[in-house]
């Protein structure tokens, strides 16, 4: 079966700051892999997603992911954090290698300080 | 963007209530799925759906039902609320492997 791990419950980082939040995958082959953002009252928004092509991803709101088959990891970052990051971030994981249904990581909650 | 729609976005409602969730997308994706979300944010898959006539159990046990008559129709029911039932639910589709899954807003229902 495969599941994602997500690191850390609460990320707490202070505006204009490095963004990291940390995701790892257990699977028996390399998967699909997503990041998702949800804010209050709101269902969840894809940010980036990573199916076998470059490893290097490039999303929305100026987030990006790295795959890496060696660490199975796919660490979500942002260069500069903004106020209006904060929200509660989803790490996901699908086939091939298991199901193609979706399943999600416990979630991360990024806390931006002025 | 996504075309994916849930309603009542708020709902409380007594005990012992039928309730009905309803979940409609206009895109054409044959997978739909239905998650239940704790206040501490996780997300459990209750029911899933392949396609018409297709509805499957997910991973949380759940005393809720589903249906997909309509590909862009997939309906959650409960038969009789409970306080425990009180939580969020989020409906989402996929059109396939590979693809991301689009979320509505989702219903937030309080039984009381």
């Amino acid at each position: 079966a495969q599941s994602v791990t997500q690191l850390g419950s609460h990320v707490s980082v202070s505006e204009g700051a490095l963004v990291l939040l940390r995701c790892n995958y257990s699977s028996s082959v390399p998967p699909y892999l997503f990041w998702y953002v949800q804010y209050p009252n709101q269902g969840l928004q894809l940010l980036l997603k990573y199916t076998s092509a470059a490893t290097l991803v490039k999303g929305i709101n100026g987030f990006e992911a790295e795959f890496k088959k060696s660490e199975t990891s796919f660490h979500l970052t942002k260069p500069s954090a903004h106020m209006s990051d904060a929200a509660e971030y989803f790490c996901a994981v699908s086939g091939p290698g298991g199901s193609y249904i979706p399943t999600f990581g416990r979630g991360t909650s990024l806390i931006v300080h002025p | 963007e996504a075309d994916i729609y849930q309603t009542p976005r708020y709902l409380v409602i007594g005990t012992g209530k039928k309730i009905t969730l309803e979940c409609s997308q206009t895109m054409g994706h044959d997978k739909m799925y239905w998650y239940q979300q704790d206040p501490g944010m996780e997300l459990h898959l209750i029911h899933y759906s392949y396609g018409v006539n297709s509805t499957e159990k997910g991973d949380l046990s759940s005393e809720s039902t589903v249906s997909r008559i309509r590909t862009e129709h997939f309906p959650l029911t409960l038969e009789s609320a409970r306080p425990s039932h009180t939580s969020q639910y989020l409906c989402a589709s996929s059109s396939g492997g590979g693809t991301e899954a689009f979320f509505g807003q989702g219903t937030r229902l309080t039984v009381v």
